[in-house]
């Protein structure tokens, strides 16, 4: 299964300044995606991450506060913008595992703490 | 929103037999039933999936009902390293995009007691 790194583990950040979180995977890779999860909460799909097109975003979730790249098959990244202490939250990068059932791997997550 | 009921939390005591339940009472014939977990401080890992036949690997069974309306995973000795919240899904409609999604509820919170 696919290995998958994210950068940066965990970050404190000032209200108003944005921060982008990297994903990379050893493999190449059709689908990946990015979910969100609060504190105490359960995971929420952010977007889809597509290959050399926009990105596909869930409804509640909008480009403008959440812009991903993804420059190849095999890394992309998720920008944060504007935080506010809302956006204290866990963010996880995921990718397919072949192309039949929807199983999914998950990076370990970056932690975002805004103050 | 999520297509499965799970009980919020469950113990069990080291070495015995851990059996996480769950309904899916209006799953649907080509939906899959898959089940994941997340320890704490990790990003969710999967465990295993099953459309009727039950099905069994290295870290889990996986129990579906004849009616497919329930299923129950399996962990056949468990370990405190099992102490995990363990989410039981059912594709639950497409992404934006147009792939499957899965989407994940609140799970059942596992305690494994030594």
């Amino acid at each position: 299964s696919a290995v998958i790194s994210q950068k940066p583990s965990r970050d404190i950040c000032q209200r108003g300044t944005s921060l982008t979180i990297q994903c990379q995977v050893d493999s190449q890779v059709t689908m990946m995606f990015w979910y969100r999860q609060q504190p105490g909460q359960s995971l929420t799909l952010i977007a889809t991450a597509n290959q050399g097109s926009e990105a596909t975003y869930e409804s509640g979730f909008v480009i403008d506060k959440f812009p991903i790249s993804r420059p190849n098959l095999t890394f992309s990244t998720l920008t944060v913008s504007n935080m506010s202490p809302e956006d204290s939250s866990i963010y996880l990068c995921s990718v397919k595992r072949g192309s039949g059932a929807n199983v999914l791997t998950f990076g370990a997550g970056s932690r975002l703490t805004v103050l | 929103d999520a297509k499965t009921t799970q009980p919020p939390s469950m113990d069990c005591a080291e070495g015995r037999a851990a059996n996480l339940p769950c309904n899916h009472s209006t799953i649907s014939g080509n939906e899959y039933v898959y089940w994941y977990r997340q320890i704490h401080s990790q990003g969710p890992q999967y465990i295993i999936h099953g459309l009727k036949n039950n099905e069994t690997n290295e870290m889990a069974s996986l129990i579906i009902t004849e009616d497919r309306k329930s299923s129950t995973l399996i962990l056949p000795h468990a370990t405190l390293r099992d102490t995990a919240v363990y989410y039981c899904i059912v594709r639950s409609g497409k992404t934006q995009g147009g792939s499957e999604k899965l989407v994940f509820g609140k799970g059942t919170k596992l305690t494994v007691n030594p």
